[in-house]
C-alpha cells in the first residue's frame, strides 16, 4: 500500500514569488492535515481536512497562505508571496478519520531566498 | 491547554542498551498519544499508537506504555542498534482531535 506521497521534495525559490505544494493521502483515508517544522522542533498545524471540509484552519496564514482540497482526496497548500520565514519543512499527513494513527509524507523542504 | 514536554532533548547510549524515552502531558483529556521516529531530512514514521483506553503497546523491540492519570508515557528499546539513531516524537491527540507534539528526543547509539 503507498503510503502519503509528497511533491516536489525540495523547492528554492526567491521571496514574493509563488509556491504549490502537493499531496496524495493513503487511500481511503478521510482526514488530511498540513504541518510545517522548523529544525529542532515538532510540527505547527496549518489546516486539517476532514473530506473536503477545512475544519481547523486557524493557524493559517491567510493572507498569503491558501489550501484546497477538492474531491476529498488530494490537496495542495499554496504560498503568494513567499517570505523568508517561510523556509521550512512542509509535512501533509493523512489518517482514516479524525482521531485515528496519522502517517505522514516525506515532506518539502521550503527555502526562501 | 494541552502541553507535551519531552525530556531529555538529546541521550546518547552504547548500542546493545535497553533505553527508555519520556514524554509527559497536562491534559488527561486524550484520545490516544502516538510515537514516531524522524531521520534527518525525512519525514515522521509512525511507531506505536496507544488508545486512551489502554496500557501499553508493542513493536518487535519497542514498547510503549501511558498512564492517563499522571500525564505520562513512554517508549522503551530494547537491545539498541545504531539504526535506533533518529529523533523520537511523541504526540497526544487532545478532545479537539489535534495532535499536539512534543519537541522531541534526540537518540544517539554509539557503535
Amino acid at each position: 500500500e503507498a503510503g502519503v506521497v509528497q511533491s516536489p521534495r525540495y523547492k528554492i525559490i526567491e521571496k514574493k514569488q509563488p509556491v504549490a505544494f502537493w499531496c496524495n493521502p493513503i487511500s481511503g483515508h478521510n482526514t488530511l492535515y498540513w504541518y510545517l517544522q522548523n529544525l529542532g522542533q515538532g510540527p505547527e498545524l496549518l489546516i486539517r481536512y476532514e473530506n473536503e471540509e477545512a475544519v481547523d484552519d486557524s493557524q493559517l496564514p491567510k493572507d498569503r497562505f491558501s489550501a484546497e482540497r477538492l474531491k476529498g482526496v488530494d490537496s495542495t497548500l499554496k504560498i503568494q508571496p513567499a517570505e523568508l520565514g517561510d523556509s521550512a519543512v512542509y509535512l501533509c499527513a493523512s489518517s482514516l478519520e479524525r482521531d485515528t494513527e496519522a502517517f505522514f509524507g516525506q515532506g518539502t523542504r521550503l527555502t526562501v531566498v | 491547554k494541552q502541553e507535551v514536554t519531552q525530556i531529555p532533548a538529546a541521550l546518547s547510549v552504547p548500542e546493545g542498551e535497553n533505553l527508555v524515552l519520556n514524554c509527559s502531558f497536562t491534559d488527561s483529556a486524550i484520545y490516544n498519544l502516538q510515537w514516531f521516529r524522524q531521520d534527518p531530512g525525512k519525514g515522521l514514521t509512525s511507531l506505536l499508537l496507544i488508545q486512551s483506553s489502554q496500557r501499553e503497546q508493542t513493536s518487535g523491540r519497542l514498547n510503549a506504555s501511558l498512564d492517563k492519570s499522571s500525564g505520562r508515557s513512554t517508549l522503551y528499546i530494547a537491545a539498541s542498534q545504531p539504526g535506533d539513531s533518529a529523533t523520537y516524537l511523541c504526540a497526544v491527540r487532545d478532545s479537539n482531535y489535534q495532535l499536539i507534539w512534543g519537541a522531541g528526543t534526540k537518540l544517539i547509539i554509539k557503535p
